[in-house]
């Protein structure tokens, strides 16, 4: 089956700076690639997603890049503020009948100002 | 929170006992996931829904089962709660797997 990792668990930066986070995935089969924010006490959203067909995605601060060769996708976030502290997933799921995400383990992202 | 309520949304209960979570949905999504989140183990699928009375299990589905009567409701049943079962549950829904699943607030569960 499908194994998501994740790195850093952890990544500290200062406010103005950008982040990234990496993913990587075991499963060629996988074509859709999502990214989620979960905030304290709250559950995770949606923030940005690529599917196979396309390498990069942007949506203002926020990019997702995806290799499909190298089975890698990372997320940059780009001018960080306090706001973007979170903890962040990544997934990755086919397009196959009665399949599901698999979330890699989570980046804890603390912006300090 | 696109339409979905977890209930309860804490509940301490006894090792052996039986208990029952529930996710229902307004959205009608065909796909409903229901997820377990453990520090440093992140979020990982228990069971899922790809339609009524159509369920398969995920990664870490030993000692849970559920049940989807309607489209509506989703129920994850702990047959006989140990203290590993004391996590946070999460439901999701999607109306497709290649389109985004939509969380919601999650159950915190205590097994004493």
């Amino acid at each position: 089956g499908e194994n998501v990792e994740q790195h850093p668990s952890t990544l500290s930066v200062q406010e103005g700076d950008s982040a990234v986070i990496k993913c990587t995935y075991s499963d060629s089969a996988s074509n859709y690639f999502p990214w989620y924010k979960q905030e304290l006490g709250k559950g995770p959203q949606l923030i940005i997603d690529i599917r196979s067909n396309v390498g990069e995605k942007k949506d203002q601060r926020i990019a997702v890049t995806l290799n499909k060769t190298a089975k890698h996708f990372s997320l940059h976030i780009t001018e960080t503020q306090p706001e973007d502290s979170a903890v962040y997933f990544c997934a990755a799921s086919t397009s196959q009948a009665g399949t599901a995400l698999i979330f890699g383990k989570g980046t804890t992202l603390s912006v300090s100002s | 929170d696109a339409g979905i309520t977890q209930s309860p949304r804490h509940k301490v209960t006894e090792t052996g006992t039986p208990v029952t979570l529930r996710c229902h949905q307004t959205e009608n999504h065909r796909y409903m996931y229901w997820y377990r989140q453990d520090p440093g183990h992140g979020l990982r699928l228990i069971h899922y829904s790809y339609g009524v009375k159509d369920t398969d299990k995920g990664e870490v589905s030993d000692g849970y089962s559920v049940s989807r009567s309607k489209t509506e409701d989703f129920l994850l049943t702990l047959e006989s709660a140990t203290s590993s079962q004391t996590s946070v549950y999460f439901c999701a829904i999607s109306d497709d797997p290649i389109q985004g699943a939509f969380f919601g607030q999650g159950t915190r569960l205590t097994v004493v």
